[in-house]
């Protein structure tokens, strides 16, 4: 079974500093790792991925995400918050190879204050 | 390009009765996906299409839910009967057929909001 841990429901940060949102995962295989946000009554967008390469993955809006095999880690990081940074993440895990169901974690509720 | 649609965005119903969501995938996506959204819990898929075919529904309770995606487009997702444990958001989401040029990304929907009392 896959699974994805977010260990931080909520994570707070001022504007214009850095931020991180930790996600751990488990699956059999290689993994391909995705981070998701959702705004307010929206469905959730697409951040970033890694699926094979370098493992620091850059995304949109200025998010990255590193890959760490060892630690079974793929941490959200952007290098200045900004307000409207503020939203649910949400980090997901599917094996390698066709038609792999996608997990998600529990997600993690960012706050970037003024 | 169109996004993903889904109607209705807001449902709100008894327990015992039945309910129906429907979606529109993105035009060309081979693969979509119904999830379930429990408040303060990730998407959990519910069941998986690639083209007019299930790829798994093991997560689908299969004895109120049913879904069906005929001729390879749109799909509907129904409960019958529905239970107040139901009460979540429904997201569906589509992608293009996994493969070597494939990007692996899905597309949302909004969702639908499912009320029941």
């Amino acid at each position: 079974a896959q699974s994805v841990a977010q260990p931080e429901d909520q994570v707070n940060v001022a504007e214009g500093n850095p931020l991180t949102v930790k996600c751990t995962y488990s699956v059999s295989g290689n993994p391909y790792l995705f981070w998701y946000v959702q705004y307010p009554n929206r469905g959730l967008q697409f951040l970033l991925k890694y699926i094979t390469g370098d493992n620091l993955v850059k995304g949109s809006y200025g998010f990255e995400a590193e890959f760490n095999k060892s630690q079974t880690s793929f941490h959200l990081k952007k290098p200045s918050a900004l307000v409207s940074d503020s939203a649910l993440y949400f980090c997901a895990v599917r094996r390698s190879g066709s038609a792999r169901q996608l997990t998600f974690g529990s997600g993690t509720q960012l706050t970037v204050l003024p | 390009e169109a996004g993903v649609a889904q109607s209705p965005r807001y449902k709100i119903i008894e327990k015992r009765q039945s309910v129906a969501f429907w979606c529109n995938p993105i035009s060309g996506h081979a693969t979509l996906y119904w999830y379930q959204q429990i408040l303060g819990q990730g998407p959990k898929l519910l069941i998986q299409f690639q083209n007019n075919g299930v790829v798994d529904d093991s997560q689908l309770p299969k004895d109120r839910f049913s879904a069906e995606r005929l001729k390879g487009v749109d799909s509907t997702l129904k409960i019958q009967p529905a239970k107040l444990e139901d009460s979540a958001v429904y997201l569906c989401a589509s992608s293009p057929m996994d493969g070597p040029r494939s990007s692996y990304e899905q597309y949302f929907g909004p969702g639908t909001r499912l009320t029941v009392t």
